[in-house]
């Protein structure tokens, strides 16, 4: 089956401005959580949407924000960007809920990310 | 949530048997420890996880004491392609925050 999608690849802004990422989970999952990469700070986990709603989120400013889609794909926005909001951005989609017996409950497939340069 | 504590580094030649080892001294009774591997500009991809004992899958072993404070990842005869970053991560999802720490920079020497 399809992987996890996620546009654009490259996106370079200006300050201030405003990016909004785009992200398709596996067919069948529910869950997508969002992170932020960075070489100082590692991985950094910023939300996750399991059906519709936001179920957890991580200590990131308001500026930081998402939503998902009945069809499970969801969006991720930034606003007033800052230099130090250049980073890889990751979207993983899993099942969300316990899935079968042999599955692995709590694995996370993840998409190529989204690299975002702020200038 | 429990926290992981990692090498930040290790190195090892083609060949050998690489073991990685993860502290969790906090880990709650549903946690389940999973590791995943990244290269670099890539998504993290999933290796194995584990509860307690032993598991096995085509790339790795998952070594789990019973105390489960700790677990170490082996991976068999490395090649150059598996350098990479290797995280664990124990957690028992659902309304849990996944961390990743900072993870552990595999180098593989020919």
């Amino acid at each position: 089956k399809a992987g996890v999608t996620q546009t654009p690849r490259y996106l370079i802004k200006t300050r201030g401005q405003q990016v909004t990422l785009s992200c398709s989970p596996i067919s069948g999952h529910r869950s997508v959580s969002w992170y932020q990469q960075t070489p100082g700070q590692g991985l950094q986990f910023l939300f996750e949407y399991f059906s519709e709603t936001q179920r957890n989120k991580g200590n990131f400013p308001g500026r930081f924000s998402g939503r998902q889609f009945s069809n499970s794909r969801s969006e991720m926005n930034v606003s007033t960007l800052e230099l130090g909001d250049s980073a890889l951005y990751l979207c993983a989609s899993s099942l969300g809920i316990g899935g079968t017996t042999g599955d692995n409950l709590y694995e996370q497939y993840f998409g190529p990310g989204t690299r975002l340069t702020v200038t | 949530l429990a926290k992981t504590t990692q090498p930040i580094s290790m190195d090892s030649y083609e060949g050998q048997e690489v073991n990685i080892t993860c502290s969790h001294n906090n880990i709650a009774t549903n946690d389940y420890i999973t590791w995943y591997q990244q290269f670099p500009s890539q998504g993290p991809r999933f290796i194995i996880q584990g509860y307690k004992t032993k598991v096995t899958n085509e790339v790795a072993s998952l070594f789990i004491p019973a105390d489960r404070k700790s677990s170490t990842l082996s991976l068999p005869r490395v090649s150059l392609s598996d350098t990479a970053v290797y995280y664990c991560l124990a957690y028992s999802g659902g309304y849990q925050k996944v961390t990743f720490g900072t993870g552990t920079k595999l180098q593989v020497i020919p």
